[in-house]
C-alpha cells in the first residue's frame, strides 16, 4: 500500500529561488528520509529525521516533520541548476525493520 | 569505499533467456536490497537480505530469484521474464536492517525485456 504521497508532482523554478516539496504519509513512523535521484541514476540519501524531531538542517536543506499532521517538507534554499532531480520521501513501516516505502516523488527543474 | 556497484549497466534479454544482475558493496554493510523502478515512479522494494538471510520477499514472481553468496555480494537471477518486467533495477545496502540507517544505492541496471 502507498505510504507517502508528495506534492507537487513537478516544480520548475529559477536558479537562486527556494524550492519546497511536501510529503504526507498514512501511518505512524519512527523515521522519515529524503532521497534525490538524478535522471535514470541511483538514489542519494539527503537527510533523515526522527519522529521526535521537528526540524533538521543540512547545508542548503531544511526538513520539517509534523507527526500530528503526518507530513514532512523539504526546503532547498538558493537552488542551483545542479539541484535538478527527482526528490523522494521514504517512511519506515511498523515492525518491519529497515523496510522503506517511497513517496511518488517531486520532479524539480531549476533553470539557469 | 562508500560505493555500491552494479553490473551490467544495461541488459536486453528475450523472454526465454536466463540472465543475472550483480551488486557489490565493500562497506561492511549487513543489509542488502533489490528495488524495481518504472519510469517516473518511486522505487518498489522486491527483496531484503539481512546477514545473508532473506528477510523480506515482497511477493515477487518466482521468475526473479535473489541470491546472497556472501556479505558483499547480491545477485538477482532472471528467467522467463515478461516485457512488463522492463525497468531500472536498483541495489542498495545499509549497515543493518533498521530504518534509522540510510540506504546506499547503486546506479542501477536498465533492463529491457523483448
Amino acid at each position: 500500500s502507498q505510504q507517502g504521497e508528495e506534492d507537487p508532482q513537478a516544480l520548475s523554478i529559477q536558479e537562486g529561488e527556494n524550492a519546497t516539496m511536501n510529503c504526507s504519509y498514512k501511518t505512524s513512523i519512527n523515521n522519515l528520509q529524503w532521497y534525490r535521484q538524478n535522471s535514470g541514476r541511483g538514489l542519494v540519501h539527503l537527510i533523515l529525521i526522527r519522529s521526535n524531531e521537528r526540524e533538521k538542517h543540512s547545508g542548503r536543506l531544511r526538513v520539517t516533520l509534523d507527526t500530528s499532521k503526518k507530513s514532512s517538507s523539504l526546503l532547498i534554499t538558493a537552488s542551483r541548476a545542479a539541484d535538478t532531480a527527482s526528490y523522494f520521501c521514504a517512511t519506515d513501516v511498523y515492525n518491519q525493520g529497515g523496510k522503506l516505502i517511497f513517496g511518488q516523488g517531486t520532479e524539480l527543474s531549476v533553470k539557469p | 569505499d562508500t560505493e555500491v556497484t552494479q553490473t551490467p549497466k544495461h541488459l536486453v534479454m528475450g523472454m526465454t533467456n536466463k540472465k543475472s544482475l550483480k551488486c557489490e558493496q565493500h562497506m561492511g554493510h549487513r543489509a542488502m536490497y533489490w528495488y524495481k523502478q518504472k519510469a517516473k515512479k518511486p522505487p518498489e522494494l522486491m527483496f531484503v537480505y539481512s546477514y545473508e538471510k532473506l528477510s523480506i520477499n515482497e511477493s515477487v514472481p518466482s521468475r526473479f530469484s535473489p541470491e546472497c553468496p556472501n556479505s558483499s555480494l547480491l545477485n538477482l537471477h532472471l528467467h522467463a521474464l515478461q516485457p512488463e518486467d522492463s525497468a531500472l533495477y536498483l541495489c542498495a545496502s545499509s549497515p543493518g536492517f533498521r530504518s534509522s540507517y540510510e540506504q546506499y544505492f547503486g546506479p542501477g541496471t536498465r533492463l529491457t525485456v523483448t
